[in-house]
């Protein structure tokens, strides 16, 4: 079965320390990859997609993800962690030829302390 | 540009009331979709819209859920009669073009069964 796995719910960081999302996907076929993040209040905002080519993409914000297929994971990665930063992250997977439909992983809550 | 605009924010009603939610896209988005996180799970998709036509509703839980698109523009959402599982946040997400566009999603309602 597609399925996309977010292992841990909430996280905290302090601010200034890195971070890492992980993100483990099922997929029968060569997935396309998003992570989005979601503000108090906000719909989902793309941070970053992974289509083909190069494993690690860069996003907005300051976000990158790396795509491992020998994983079956897509972790999203910040070096500094910004108090703006918190937010839930929601990393998702989807097939190139059914567009917008997306399966989506449970979410991380991220906190970030000062 | 305006984003996706979604009304109501909230909305609480009793069971077995009815209940529309209204989705504005994108001016000029021809998808449009709709995906439901009730709460503590992941979000899910319900249906797509390409301009008037339903091009996918396997989300859809049932026959209580009623999805139209006016002529290609906005959309609705009507929950009759409405149950306590129904409860959660509805997001509606348009796109310009099916493939390799990026999702803009609404703020979301929040629906309250009590």
């Amino acid at each position: 079965a597609q399925s996309v796995t977010q292992p841990d719910i909430h996280i905290t960081v302090s601010e200034g320390a890195s971070l890492e999302l992980r993100c483990n996907y099922s997929y029968g076929a060569t997935p396309y990859l998003f992570w989005y993040v979601q503000s108090p209040g906000q719909g989902l905002q793309l941070l970053l997609k992974y289509f083909s080519g190069d494993t690690l993409v860069q996003g907005i914000k300051g976000f990158e993800a790396e795509f491992k297929r020998s994983q079956s994971s897509f972790n999203l990665r910040k070096p500094s962690v910004h108090w703006s930063d918190a937010a839930e992250y929601f990393c998702a997977v989807g097939a190139s030829n059914q567009g917008g439909k997306l399966i989506f992983g449970q979410g991380t809550e991220l906190s970030v302390k000062p | 540009e305006a984003g996706v605009t979604q009304f109501p924010s909230h909305s609480v009603i009793e069971k077995g009331q009815t209940v529309t939610l209204r989705c504005d896209p994108i001016s000029g988005h021809d998808n449009l979709y709709w995906y439901r996180r009730v709460m503590g799970k992941e979000i899910k998709f319900l249906l797509h819209f390409v301009k008037e036509s339903k091009q996918d509703e396997s989300g859809m839980p049932n026959n209580r859920f009623l999805a139209e698109r006016t002529g290609g523009t906005y959309s609705t959402l009507k929950v009759q009669p409405a149950e306590l599982e129904d409860s959660g946040v509805y997001f509606c997400a348009s796109s310009q073009e099916n493939y390799n566009s990026p999702l803009h999603f609404g703020n979301g309602t929040r629906l309250t069964v009590t």
